[in-house]
């Protein structure tokens, strides 16, 4: 069993949707979390970061952490066809070391 | 400031060979991470290095690569004697020394490694 599941996706929403990302884990030592936005054949690009439990919002994302269930999730609101991208969920340990990743959610948002 | 840089963008090989990837962190970082992913996979961590110094390579496999980051000069991931599964893309990250909640990785763009 994987330490990081995400759902696998692919998902396909209209424009303006709101769209819920989600990741579970099974290391309760994961303190760090973050959610990455990766454009096809880029590198992954940081869209929100958070530590321990509780909920961060930047702009339209807001970003969820329950430690107590082990679940993450990254909430995108007015969905716009330039947030089509794979979103990857990922957690650490530490605040300076490796990051355990997720397989990541292909979105497809469409006009 | 400019981002983690990584280079080549491209790299191909025949079985056998070496491959050399190169990663130059953003400016003021001394933490650089390095990353592998498989087509329809998610990333996963193969080396942490500061400078001089290897900090944790449980994810590296235990022949063929290595990684090291100089006091001057870009982190190198080598693999040496390439098979067709080392074929994919290779992702370099840095941060800045560990001092506060704020700090996290900021990825390259990749190197995407083909094997033939």
């Amino acid at each position: 069993q994987k330490e990081v599941e995400q759902d696998p996706g692919p998902l396909s929403v209209p424009e303006g949707a709101i769209v819920s990302l989600n990741c579970t884990y099974s290391n309760s030592a994961f303190q760090y979390f973050m959610w990455y936005r990766q454009y096809s054949r880029k590198g992954p690009e940081l869209l929100m970061y958070t530590y321990s439990s509780g909920n961060k919002e930047d702009g339209r994302f807001t970003a969820q952490v329950d430690k107590s269930s082990k679940y993450i999730s990254l909430f995108i609101r007015d969905s716009q066809p330039s947030d089509s991208a794979t979103y990857l969920c990922a957690m650490s340990v530490n605040n300076a070391g490796k990051s355990t990743f997720g397989d990541g959610t292909t979105l497809t948002v469409k006009p | 400031n400019a981002g983690v840089m990584q280079n080549p963008r491209h790299l191909v090989r025949r079985r056998g060979q070496e491959a050399r990837l190169r990663c130059s962190p953003m400016k003021g970082h001394s933490h650089v991470y390095w990353y592998r992913q498989l087509p329809e996979e998610g990333l996963k961590f193969m080396v942490y290095l500061q400078k001089e110094n290897i900090i944790d390579e449980s994810g590296m496999p235990k022949e063929r690569f290595s990684a090291e980051f100089p006091k001057e000069g870009p982190s190198i991931l080598r693999i040496q004697q390439v098979v067709r599964g080392d074929s994919a893309a290779y992702f370099c990250a840095s941060s800045p020394q560990a001092t506060g909640l704020q700090e996290t990785q900021y990825f390259g763009p990749g190197t995407r490694l083909l094997v033939l």
